[in-house]
């Protein structure tokens, strides 16, 4: 059974434009959330983290969403560059648990057109 | 600095054989994990490891697999005998565990192909 839900394998999205990756999860016992990229051939890489404490964590281009009771993250990219097309994993854990809790989801292909 | 460094980044074998591939961590890393990723089953953690002792394995798929870390600069899986279905992408990653929550720092992986 899946704990951490990426439904789209995958978003085409223009140059320019927003891209919204979308993550879901069935734990309540979860309250630190993260998403890594992913380009070919290289390991995942961390992009950007949120707490349960709160509702929006903003780096730069990237934007984290989490409504805690829907159980749903998104990962929000504004705006989007070619060189942003990679493989997205959205990851959850208990934030004061082991690190091997740490669950991630099948993740989600951005493809950003020029 | 130097990342998490893994070998081979490539291994064909043959079903039958044994697969051995080689972590070294990030230097002052104290965790090391080996993940397995496939299209079915997207990254799963294999076992992990802090301070180099073993602290959860239950996500080896079987007992064909086993990983040791010797000391805090390596650590290997091993697949023995190996199947097709073991194909698939390894990879290692380590962190500095500080009790809670930290970034893992991935290598690039070895790719496994079982024929």
């Amino acid at each position: 059974d899946q704990q951490v839900k990426q439904n789209s394998p995958s978003l085409s999205v223009q140059e320019g434009r927003i891209s919204i990756l979308n993550c879901d999860y069935t734990n309540s016992m979860f309250d630190y959330f993260l998403w890594y990229k992913k380009y070919p051939a290289e390991g995942p890489t961390f992009l950007i983290s949120i707490s349960s404490i709160k509702d929006k964590n903003e780096d730069g281009r990237f934007t984290v969403f989490l409504n805690k009771s829907a159980k749903h993250l998104s990962l929000h990219i504004v705006p989007s560059q070619p060189g942003d097309s990679a493989v997205y994993f959205c990851a959850a854990m208990n934030y004061g648990g082991s690190q091997g809790n740490l669950i991630f989801g099948k993740g989600t292909k951005l493809s950003v057109k020029p | 600095d130097a990342g998490v460094i893994q070998s081979p980044r490539h291994e064909v074998t043959e079903m039958g054989q044994e697969v051995t591939l080689r972590c070294k961590p990030i230097s002052g890393h104290n965790s090391l994990f080996w993940y397995r990723q496939t299209m079915m089953r997207g990254l799963e953690l294999l076992i992990y490891f802090n301070n180099n002792v073993p602290i959860d394995d239950s996500g080896m798929p079987e007992d064909r697999f086993s990983a040791k870390m010797p000391n805090a600069s390596f650590s290997t899986l091993k697949i023995q005998p190996s199947e097709p279905r073991d194909s698939a992408v390894y990879f290692c990653a380590s962190s500095r565990w500080t009790g809670v929550a930290g970034e893992l720092f991935f290598g690039e992986g070895s790719r496994l192909t079982v024929l």
